[in-house]
């Protein structure tokens, strides 16, 4: 079975400072792997996904499959980056996403 | 396009009764999945229907039960209700469950 392993539930940085999310997986095949953003008073929104490499409001992440990371990163935080991010993986076909339980964070002024 | 929504946005039940929750996915999406959120456990997968059958169903016992619609509305039922299923309920639409998830407000359900 997949899982999706989020380690911080909480990541304070500063404004300006590089910014990096983990996400560690465990499949034996070819995920589909996702980053959702849930801003303060918002719905849950698709940030970006592995297969379009796509760098989305200055995030990217890179699926690196020895290591089963997909850690998303920022080279600097802003103010509106606050937010809980949820990684989420997909098995192959049509299988179910599977969700992190989500890191928040927290850009300091 | 309208956006997934959810209905009712909040709901109050006491232990032993039943609710049902609604969802009626973006225009042209046949896939709905649902999920439960709460604080400590992120969101969990409930079950996802497409085209009217239940195609994944996650970890949650019985008492969770859902259906879809042939205009691919559909609802979730809880049965015997417990204070642990008080949570956010999310709904999320795609066109066939291989792309990006739109996911609806929420449902807050509370269980006293």
């Amino acid at each position: 079975a997949q899982r999706v392993t989020q380690p911080e539930k909480l990541l304070s940085v500063f404004k300006g400072a590089p910014v990096e999310l983990k996400c560690n997986y465990s499949y034996s095949g070819s995920p589909e792997l996702f980053w959702y953003v849930q801003y303060s008073r918002q719905r849950l929104q698709l940030l970006l996904r592995h297969i379009s490499r796509e760098s989305i409001k200055g995030f990217t992440a890179d699926l690196n499959k020895g290591e089963t990371s997909f850690h998303l990163k920022k080279p600097f935080a802003q103010e509106e980056d606050s937010a809980m991010y949820y990684c989420a993986l997909q098995a192959g076909g049509y299988q179910k996403v599977t969700f992190g339980t989500g890191t928040k964070l927290q850009v300091i002024p | 396009k309208a956006g997934v929504t959810q209905t009712p946005r909040y709901l109050i039940k006491t232990r032993g009764q039943q609710v049902t929750l609604s969802c009626s996915p973006i225009s042209g999406h046949r896939s709905v999945s649902w999920y439960q959120q709460t604080p400590g456990q992120g969101l969990q997968f409930l079950f996802e229907y497409f085209s009217e059958t239940q195609r994944n169903k996650g970890n949650f016992p019985g008492r969770f039960s859902g259906r879809q619609f042939s205009n691919s509305r559909s609802e979730m039922n809880v049965s015997t209700l417990e204070l642990g299923d008080s949570a956010l309920y999310l709904c999320a639409s795609s066109t066939s469950g291989r792309e990006t998830q739109y996911f609806g407000p929420g449902t807050r359900l509370t269980v006293l």
